[in-house]
């Protein structure tokens, strides 16, 4: 399967814990984005990377948020010290420049 | 913040109908997208028209954009119970292209077998 992939598909954590999602784009895909959804609602851009730069930080994106993507290649999506209302679907998308984006399966946290 | 609204945000028809779903938005484009996602997954995407394009079609799907408007309109023609989903218009407000997408809050489409 050459799409977009997401690990962890499910977790589950305490309030307070620390967690963090990893995506892998598509392989010669340049751009990376992260999205939230929460239920009923269309997903909310939180960030995205162009190559191993971050260009965009959504104002959804607190201190206790931070991405990463090394290499250039997959990303990374920690969140500190977690509270209910963090609780959503996370969705990493990747794309060629111009063209559209690709969305991966999704990490769907439950806080406690 | 959502962007776009979706109308309806409900849709309920049999299935061979055509479904057609609505999409306004607020400021200028470059261009606009619109994802399906089934119950609980991750968005596949259907088609993107540019904000110099009018209609685009994709096998049953017809998309029309009235840049004067700011609205889109995706027809599902012939429906088949595998339509059941939501759907999502996303625009896009960069200056070059995908840089992040706004989406609206969606219409849930349910096809009557």
């Amino acid at each position: 399967d050459t799409g977009v992939s997401q690990d962890p598909r499910h977790k589950i954590t305490k309030r307070g814990q620390n967690v963090t999602f990893r995506c892998d784009p598509i392989s010669e895909h340049n751009r990376l984005y992260w999205y939230r959804q929460t239920l009923g609602q269309g997903p909310e851009f939180l960030t995205y990377f162009q190559n191993e730069a971050q260009l965009e930080k959504s104002r959804l994106l607190s201190d206790r948020f931070s991405a990463e993507r090394p290499k250039g290649s997959f990303s990374t999506l920690e969140i500190q010290r977690t509270e209910q209302g963090d609780s959503a679907m996370y969705l990493c998308a990747s794309s060629l420049v111009i063209y559209e984006q690709f969305f991966g399966p999704g990490t769907r946290l439950t806080v406690l | 913040s959502q962007q776009g609204e979706e109308d309806p945000q409900a849709l309920s028809i049999q299935e061979g109908e055509n479904a057609t779903m609505n999409c306004s938005y607020k400021t200028s484009i470059n261009n606009l997208q619109w994802y399906r996602q089934n119950s609980g997954r991750g968005l596949v995407h259907l088609i993107l028209i540019r904000s110099n394009e009018r209609e685009k079609h994709s096998g049953r799907l017809r998309v029309t954009l009235d840049t004067s408007k700011k609205s889109s309109s995706l027809l599902i023609t012939a429906s088949r119970a595998a339509d059941t989903a939501s759907y999502f218009c996303a625009t896009d407000r960069s200056n070059f292209g995908n840089e992040k997408l706004t989406f609206g809050t969606g219409t849930r489409l349910t096809i009557i077998p």
